[in-house]
């Protein structure tokens, strides 16, 4: 069956530190993958996008690596503040009559600490 | 100011009676979607228009309807056939191109008493 997994559980980290997220996937064969983040109670929002041809992409703190062989994609921000505190969505897209549809995974919450 | 913007925030109707969200945008995007959010969930796609008159289906259509008249509109209806419409509604625009970013609108808390 097909699946986009993201960690369930909520990531907690320092003031400073790096965050990594994980989306995972199974069955599916994107032609590019976005991320985007998400505030309680309010619509996502477009951060990064990544193509299959493409193993890294960078945007001020932020930078999302992608791997169709492992089909897994990274999303690291660094120097993180608390002011990061969210969830994080990826989505896949380019999947085979699929038009510009997106399909999300179930996000990631992340809690920075001061 | 350009957005998209969704009305009402909050929803509130009985069971068995169908109600319809609204969406617009003055983005120009050709493209319009509306997902279904529960608590703790991704967002689910719901139906899609990538052009005036003309929709598709998503994972999740059952119990719903839209219209897509206008290129700056796009309306959901919940209709009394969705087993259970209580969620968070989120409607997006985007341009056509493969990889073109998704804007979100603020969207609409639907309960159903």
């Amino acid at each position: 069956s097909q699946k986009i997994e993201q960690n369930s559980e909520a990531l907690n980290i320092q003031e400073g530190k790096t965050a990594t997220l994980t989306c995972n996937y199974t069955n599916y064969s994107p032609a590019y993958l976005q991320w985007y983040r998400q505030d309680p109670g309010r619509g996502p929002v477009f951060l990064l996008l990544i193509r299959e041809n493409e193993k890294e992409k960078r945007k001020e703190r932020l930078k999302v690596t992608f791997d169709t062989t492992l089909k897994q994609s990274l999303f690291h921000i660094t120097a993180s503040q608390p002011a990061d505190s969210a969830t994080y969505l990826c989505a896949l897209g380019g999947l085979t009559g699929g038009g510009n549809k997106l399909t999300f995974g179930t996000g990631t919450q992340l809690k920075v600490e001061l | 100011d350009g957005g998209i913007t969704q009305s009402p925030k909050y929803l509130f109707r009985k069971e068995g009676q169908n109600v319809t969200l609204s969406c617009e945008q003055n983005l120009n995007h050709d493209a319009m979607y509306w997902y279904r959010q529960d608590p703790g969930q991704g967002l689910r796609l719901i139906y899609y228009s990538q052009i005036v008159n003309d929709f598709q289906k998503g994972d999740i259509a059952e119990g719903y309807s839209v219209s897509r008249e206008k290129k700056e509109s796009f309306p959901l209806t919940v209709t009394s056939a969705q087993k259970n419409p209580t969620a968070f509604y989120l409607c997006a625009s985007s341009m056509v191109l493969a990889g073109d970013e998704q804007f979100f609108g603020p969207g609409t808390r639907l309960t159903v008493l």
